[in-house]
């Protein structure tokens, strides 16, 4: 498949252990942020959202973290699989609806069995 | 349900050629925004329709242009094209939103085209 990044960051963790991914934004004004993951020839796929009125989101297997002090978000996968082996990018926006999304550089997570 | 849909997959065009690429939206939603995706790089703005019209657009020059069908199908457009403009194109569908802070900003992001210039 094609491959979506030659020279991102790479995380590297092995199977069972928990991954943290680490993003900083750039709006101080964004209030809204998701992560998402890109698998090689797919497009992005949504992971979990966090809005600003919050500072962590759990949903299945993943956290987001949010501090508006530094800007900054972070993704924490549980028990990472195989499957979870991808680029993640933190995308933000400001307000609710359909504003254009801002996308970080991404990171590569590889998972060793 | 068939999610958002991409057309091409692959192309490759010669440097000054035009190319459109077409996008299908989830179903139900009714806004399309198109990115462009260079190598390593994360996804980046182009435009947004919404109603048959461009209501949004990112730091792009004028060679790339779009539509928007009454299906709420999409096209992307790029004219004279150059080197740089080779990239993966993507698609995204949503809804508006009902506002507030509780929404999720539900956005489906097709495969992308491949668009290699020679």
């Amino acid at each position: 498949g094609e491959s979506v990044g030659l020279h991102l960051p790479t995380l590297s963790v092995q199977e069972g252990d928990n991954s943290i991914i680490n993003c900083a934004y750039s709006n101080s004004a964004s209030d809204y942020f998701i992560w998402y993951k890109q698998e090689s020839g797919k497009g992005p796929q949504f992971i979990i959202d966090i809005r600003s009125n919050m500072d962590k989101r759990q949903g299945q297997r993943v956290t987001v973290l949010l501090n508006k002090t530094v800007k900054h978000l972070s993704l924490q996968i549980a028990a990472t699989q195989p499957g979870d082996s991808a680029v993640y990018f933190c995308a933000e926006t400001i307000g609710s609806g359909n504003t254009p999304l801002v996308f970080g550089k991404g990171t590569r997570l590889s998972v060793i069995a | 349900d068939a999610g958002v849909t991409q057309s091409p997959t692959h192309l490759i065009k010669t440097r000054g050629q035009q190319v459109t690429l077409r996008c299908s939206p989830k179903s139900g939603h009714d806004t399309v925004s198109w990115y462009q995706q260079a190598l390593g790089q994360g996804p980046q703005f182009i435009f947004q329709y919404y109603e048959e019209e461009e209501r949004q657009r990112g730091n792009f020059p004028d060679r790339f242009s779009g539509h928007q069908f009454p299906n709420y199908s999409s096209e992307l457009n790029v004219n004279a094209l150059l080197l740089g403009d080779s990239a993966l194109y993507l698609c995204a569908s949503s809804t508006p939103g009902q506002g507030g802070l509780a929404d999720t900003y539900e956005q489906y992001f097709g495969p992308g085209t491949r668009l290699t210039v020679t």
